[in-house]
């Protein structure tokens, strides 16, 4: 079955990393994707993985993914008040339309 | 990105009445949107898929007598919550899918619409 867990909560100080991480236990999983929801709005997406991926790295994001262990994580480097929001993460299984989201990890920068 | 608009974006009702959300993908037409339930400090819950001029496919425990939904044109879905209790109350989040070349799901959320049953 479908299954995505988070930890709920997460504060780092400014300018340091953030790893939020995911676990998943689909092993068919195709894709999975990190979304950020800031407060009072809808989901944007940051970026996502192909499954047979190990990394990837988009500007100040590395997603690391891995498979065996079913585990996902997103660092965000130099981490800025504005990186402060709900982090989910979520896993596309079962064809191409439905994705199921985690618990949601929510970042609090401290200035 | 694709850029998908949701009205109203904040609605406080009476219990017993009827509320009508729309949701729009305003620059691509969208064969397929879903619907989502938040609840405060929780993950979303896919409530539905919509698929554009046939029925939605609700998830198991929605009920689809209690919400509506119609997809009547490649922009619009709309989900009508009928009878609305308190219970109802929750940040409802729409997105419209983006068929591309790849099987990489491009989904493209609304800003979400808060009801409030009173």
């Amino acid at each position: 079955g479908e299954d995505v867990e988070q930890s709920l909560f997460l504060s780092v100080r400014e300018g340091d990393s953030s790893v939020i991480n995911c676990t998943y236990t689909d092993s068919s999983s195709t894709y999975l994707y990190w979304y950020k929801q800031e407060p009072g709005a809808g989901l944007q997406l940051l970026t996502y993985i192909f499954s047979n991926m190990d990394m990837k790295q988009d500007q100040r994001l590395t997603v690391l993914l891995n498979k065996k262990d079913k585990h996902l994580s997103l660092r965000i480097a130099d981490t800025q008040t504005g990186d402060s929001a709900i982090y989910f993460c979520a896993e596309q299984t079962g064809g191409y339309q439905k994705v199921t989201f985690g618990t949601g990890t929510k970042l609090q920068v401290i200035p | 990105g694709a850029v998908v608009s949701q009205h109203p974006s904040r609605v406080i009702c009476k219990s017993g009445t009827s509320v009508k959300i729309e949701c729009r993908s305003l620059d691509f037409q969208a064969t397929t949107m879903f619907w989502y339930r938040q609840f405060p400090k929780q993950s979303l819950m896919l409530m539905a898929t919509s698929n554009e001029g046939s029925k939605a496919t609700y998830e198991q425990g929605v009920e689809k007598d209690k919400f509506l939904i119609n997809h009547a044109s490649l922009t619009l879905s709309t989900l009508t919550v009928t009878s609305a209790h308190p219970e109802d109350s929750s940040f409802y989040i729409c997105s419209a899918y983006r068929r591309t070349l790849t099987s990489y799901n491009e989904q493209f959320f609304g800003p979400g619409t808060r009801l409030t049953v009173l």
